[in-house]
């Protein structure tokens, strides 16, 4: 079972807000990922680290941001939401052997 | 880049039934093919993956296999269940991506009792 936490698994909230996603493993995992999942079902690339400090954009172009000041953290952030980023954000982190571990998933609605 | 392309897009088999999804690659670089599986209001899970000096891989009910030479690797679901049913994604990795994985577009497994 792998280790991974995102918060919170469901928002609603309203045009201009600011949001951040949460995403946390135990598992000491080096490289972190956030993808896009559309009902489309296609998973989107948008954010990855490969350690703390590092962050870089992923295939998908996004408005979001992440950071990474510890290795077990890697939230994402939104500073004006817009209803163009209704979507599922799904986090994941890779072991030594390359396999993804994802999250829950978050659901963000904007109204 | 890698593209991965993943077909059909929805599959609805027979309980018992076997079921099948394909995949091409298009970076020959690539060594890396995992399987996920994703039900319903959860993320991707991994259930079965191959590395390219692997031709055929099983576990259990499900395999895969990897033709380099052309490009394609495929699931293989046998004696399907109910619980089988959910959103199949494959994958390939490689050095030349900086071991990121490209996810194939997905398929929508129907087992029907």
């Amino acid at each position: 079972e792998a280790d991974i936490y995102q918060t919170p698994r469901y928002l609603v909230i309203g045009t201009g807000k600011k949001i951040t996603l949460e995403c946390s493993q135990t598992m000491g995992h080096d490289k972190m990922y956030w993808y896009q999942q559309d009902p489309g079902m296609e998973l989107h690339l948008i954010h990855y680290s490969y350690g703390v400090n590092s962050t870089e954009k992923g295939d998908l172009s996004s408005e979001s941001t992440v950071s990474r000041i510890r290795t077990e953290h890697f939230p994402l952030t939104l500073e004006s939401a817009r209803p163009s980023h209704t979507s599922q954000y799904l986090c994941a982190s890779s072991g030594l052997r390359g396999e993804l571990f994802f999250g829950e998933g978050s659901r963000l609605t904007v109204l | 880049g890698e593209n991965v392309e993943q077909h059909p897009s929805t599959l609805s088999v027979q309980e018992g039934d076997s079921a099948v999804i394909k995949c091409t690659y298009s970076d020959s670089a690539s060594n890396y093919f995992p399987w996920y599986k994703q039900e319903l209001g959860k993320g991707p899970q991994l259930i079965i993956d191959i590395r390219s000096n692997v031709g055929e891989k099983k576990d259990q009910r499900i395999a895969v296999t990897l033709n380099k030479t052309a490009k394609h690797f495929s699931l293989h679901i046998t004696e399907t269940q109910p619980e089988d049913s959910a959103v199949y994604f494959c994958a390939a990795s490689g050095e030349t991506s900086g071991s990121r994985l490209t996810f194939g577009e997905g398929t929508q497994l129907t087992v029907n009792p």
